[in-house]
């Protein structure tokens, strides 16, 4: 166990929905970080979020949003779906805003199957 | 735009021998990170690498960083099965000058070792 939680594990939902990722990172880390990893981009940045505020965009669609909430946990809402965003999401924590001295946790993912 | 290649993408291995990853990135940094990723697993952290010329080393895996040449590698002595899986290098660079730092992946090289 890394420290990071994500839920859910899984997720199947049909092209159109919205769903809600969640990630809590581990105790004593600021910043929140969302990845996407798929086969064909690989491990693409989304966004990152440290002490509640948003510090760094990288490719992330405009179908997607996210936000840090008071007590940290992070939230990654993917709406109007497609087929091409089934992918792994995976949280990481770091402790500091500017990056991982300490390196990066990652959570387990949660695996998205848009059908 | 921050690129990482990674090579090779691919990996088989003899069990017992030894062979080594590369990765390069193309602008300078002076943060490198190798992840280990099982089949459907998160990313678990094995190298954080600062400094120029940084060195660690973790039982059959040695990692080093020449922030010169803009190149890292993950040495594998004597591989053994249990080393079976895809590594990634990351490079954490500032995005935003005195700002946020944005992590970035390399393709990840997938090892398999053979009995």
């Amino acid at each position: 166990d890394s420290g990071v939680t994500q839920t859910p594990k899984h997720l199947i939902t049909a092209t159109g929905q919205r769903v809600t990722l969640r990630c809590s990172p581990r105790s004593g880390d600021l910043s929140v970080y969302w990845y996407q990893q798929s086969l064909d981009q690989g491990l693409q940045f989304l966004i990152q979020y440290y002490n509640g505020e948003e510090r760094a965009k990288g490719n992330i669609l405009e179908r997607f949003s996210a936000q840090q909430f008071p007590d940290l946990h992070s939230e990654l809402n993917l709406s109007s779906l497609e087929l091409g965003d089934s992918a792994l999401y995976f949280c990481a924590s770091s402790v500091g805003r500017k990056g991982g001295l300490n390196g990066y946790t990652f959570g387990s993912g949660t695996r998205l199957t848009v059908v | 735009e921050l690129k990482v290649e990674q090579n090779p993408l691919f990996l088989s291995m003899q069990e017992g021998k030894n062979y080594t990853i590369y990765c390069n990135y193309s602008t300078t940094s002076d943060r490198l990170y190798w992840y280990r990723q099982d089949p459907g697993k998160s990313l678990e952290s094995l190298f954080v690498l600062l400094s120029n010329g940084a060195v660690k080393q973790e039982g059959r895996l040695m990692a080093s960083l020449d922030t010169k040449a803009r190149l890292s590698t993950l040495h594998i002595t004597a591989a053994v099965h249990d080393l079976s899986a895809t590594y990634f290098c990351a490079v954490n660079r500032r995005i935003i000058s005195g700002s946020a730092r944005q992590l970035t992946f390399g393709s990840g090289t997938q090892l398999t070792v053979l009995p």
